[in-house]
């Protein structure tokens, strides 16, 4: 059974750290990686995707990933309270249409 | 363009009542999902439209629950005898073909309450 496991926090950092959020996946054929963020009440919107091994940076957020320890981390740097939201792990492998989603990491970013 | 859009946004309901919730992907996007989702949980796949092809509907949880998609486009999840266990956000996504590497697009959801 594909599994996709995250913390559920609440991981709290204060306005301007870095926020470090990860996941760690069962399916070591998985190949496409997903980071959403969804704000409370609201759906999920992709925040980036990353298929290769390594880092992937756009903007304040930069995902890793590392298919021989089979995780997949996003890093946002100086954290904005408007950062506070879930962010939801998704995996997905070749051939296969239908991702397998973690339960979220909710993050709070106080002033 | 217009993303996708999700009817009724909010819906309250008696427990034994059914429901029809409607969906309508983005335009020219031929997969269509819908998703449960409950508070504090993560996504549940329920059931998976690629276009005129047989869905997939391994993730609908009882012989309640089922779902059509008319003209490859709008698609209703259809809740029969509704339980209050059923109490969740519904969410529908699209991509444009079900590629493994596509990013899905949500809808706002349908919040349902079965009191």
């Amino acid at each position: 059974q594909k599994e996709v496991e995250q913390n559920s926090g609440p991981l709290s950092v204060p306005e301007g750290a870095i926020a470090s959020l990860n996941c760690t996946y069962s399916d070591r054929g998985s190949q496409s990686f997903f980071w959403y963020r969804q704000y409370s009440g609201k759906s999920p919107e992709l925040i980036m995707f990353i298929y290769s091994n390594g880092d992937k940076e756009d903007g304040r957020f930069t995902a890793q990933l590392n298919k021989a320890s089979q995780y997949v981390s996003l890093l946002i740097r100086d954290s904005q309270p408007s950062d506070s939201a879930t962010y939801l792990c998704a995996v997905n492998r070749r051939g296969s249409y239908i991702p397998t989603f973690g339960r979220g990491t909710s993050l709070i970013v106080h002033p | 363009g217009a993303g996708v859009s999700q009817s009724p946004s909010n819906k309250v309901t008696e427990k034994g009542k059914d429901v029809e919730l409607r969906c309508d992907p983005i335009s020219g996007h031929t997969a269509l999902y819908w998703y449960r989702q409950s508070l504090g949980q993560g996504l549940e796949f329920l059931i998976y439209f690629q276009g005129n092809s047989a869905p997939d509907k391994s993730g609908l949880p009882s012989d309640r629950f089922s779902a059509e998609r008319t003209g490859g486009s709008v698609s209703t999840l259809t809740i029969q005898r509704t339980q209050q266990e059923d109490s969740a956000v519904y969410l529908c996504a699209s991509t444009p073909d079900g590629h493994f590497q596509e990013t899905q697009y949500f809808g706002p959801g349908t919040r349902l309450l079965v009191l």
